[in-house]
């Protein structure tokens, strides 16, 4: 079993749609939750970071953490072609400069017209 | 924001030659980079951990020898892939953190012929 296990998709939305994407992990120790973003021969971009349980929402994207069940979720709201990427879950048990990272396999989005 | 810079974005080598990617960090210093390796359509697997003033910390069946990482300041790590072969055509994306989180340089497309 994966650490971290995250449905590969693709999921395809049209345009306007509240896409959720979701990953679920075993490790408990992980703290800190992130996701990002990758487009297409791009690295990967910092979308939100949040650290133990709770949500957090920046502009259309909320951040849900629900350690009791080792479960996260990533929210957008009102959809648009250019949210069309692949979306990565990311974690780790400690912060800072050294903190390793471990990573779902990515959900790849397709947002139409 | 944290800037993370890559180099070369794309090369193009030839079997048996030696490939050099760098990777700075533009507005903060890292005592700590890491290094990925992402096939197609898959995830980013961690080769190795970049530790300023010392040896790199290898992933479990990453060859070293083959890989080799230094990290001569605290803002620059280069990845060397030597004697490259076709199989090591991936792409490899650097990442450094100057608190937390993690930030991405946009990755190196390495195509071996």
């Amino acid at each position: 079993q994966k650490e971290v296990e995250q449905d590969p998709g693709p999921l395809s939305v049209p345009e306007g749609a509240i896409v959720s994407l979701n990953c679920t992990y075993s490790n408990s120790a992980f703290q800190y939750f992130m996701w990002y973003r990758q487009y297409s021969r791009k690295g990967p971009e910092l979308l939100m970071y949040t650290y133990s349980s709770g949500n957090k929402e920046d502009g259309r994207f909320t951040a849900q953490v629900d350690k009791s069940s080792k479960y996260i979720s990533l929210f957008i709201r009102d959809s648009q072609p250019s949210d069309s990427a692949t979306y990565l879950c990311a974690m780790t048990p400690i912060t800072g400069t050294a903190s390793k990272l471990t990573f779902g396999t990515g959900t790849r989005l397709q947002v139409t017209l | 924001g944290a800037v993370v810079s890559q180099h070369p974005s794309r090369v193009i080598c030839k079997s048996g030659t030696s490939v050099k990617i760098e990777c700075r960090s533009l507005d903060f210093q890292a005592t700590t980079m890491f290094w990925y390796r992402q096939f197609p359509k898959q995830s980013l697997m961690l080769m190795a951990t970049s530790n300023e003033g010392s040896k790199a910390t290898y992933e479990q069946g990453v060859e070293k020898d083959k890989f080799l990482i230094n990290h001569a300041s605290l803002t620059l790590s280069t990845l060397t892939v030597t004697s490259a072969h076709p199989e090591d055509s991936s792409f490899y994306i650097c990442s450094a953190s100057g608190g937390s989180p993690l930030h991405f340089g946009n990755g190196t497309r390495l195509t071996v012929t």
